[in-house]
């Protein structure tokens, strides 16, 4: 399986922004990049996704290294609802499915 | 419109016992993917199932098995239940196979004693 590497924690200082980075080495061509974050007692909640180009939308943005073996989530501006733990994902192609392998994540801290 | 859905919150089972979550997707979606997570570590697939049928399946014991119905909601069983089954068990819907943005609900904590 293709896996992600991620910091353990972060800290960020309210209304600051914040950069979670995310290295896979072994991408293959026709994994996508999906980012998901875990608020304390919910369920994942997915935050974007992106393939080869930076993307972005209305609650952050994805930059992806060019050789597409790191990539970066970026929160513009860092409140304190966005305390979670970050997942960055490869989507894998498996068989019919495409199935969604998490790892550990990074623990953000928004400190105010 | 009502999110992801599941039943029970919490659910109290002892070892060797046989266990049912359900699961009802968001208004649209007709796939339904299952995760088991452990205290501290990220959502591990257990499996996915798509027009009733299991399509994928993670490194899970056939102890798990599931169902899906025609209106799209799914089953989760676990049989034989061990200690190491005590997980939030989270229930995923997504619009296709394609998985572009799954919809997870809040999850079933299950306590094995």
């Amino acid at each position: 399986d293709a896996k992600t590497t991620q910091p353990n924690s972060m800290e960020s200082n309210e209304e600051e922004p914040v950069h979670l980075p995310c290295n896979h080495s072994t991408i293959s061509g026709t994994d996508y990049i999906h980012w998901y974050r875990q608020l304390p007692s919910q369920g994942p909640e997915y935050v974007i996704h992106g393939l080869t180009s930076n993307v972005n939308n209305r609650m952050a943005s994805l930059a992806i290294a060019e050789d597409r073996k790191s990539s970066t989530l970026i929160l513009h501006r860092a409140t304190l609802r966005d305390a979670a733990v970050y997942y960055c994902i490869l989507r894998v192609l498996a068989g019919s499915a495409r199935q969604l392998t998490f790892g550990s994540g990074t623990q953000l801290t928004v400190l105010p | 419109d009502a999110g992801v859905t599941q039943s029970p919150t919490h659910l109290i089972k002892t070892r060797g016992q046989q266990v049912t979550l359900r699961c009802s997707p968001k208004s649209g979606h007709d796939t339904v993917s299952w995760y088991q997570q452990a205290l501290g570590q990220g959502p591990q697939f257990i499996f996915q199932y798509y027009e009733e049928e299991e399509r994928q399946r993670g490194n899970f014991p056939d102890r798990f098995s599931g169902h899906q119905f025609p209106n799209y909601s799914s089953e989760l069983n676990v049989n034989a239940l061990l200690l190491g089954d005590s997980a939030l068990y989270l229930c995923a819907s997504s619009l296709g196979l394609a998985v572009n943005e799954q919809f997870f609900g809040p999850g079933t904590r299950l306590t094995v004693l």
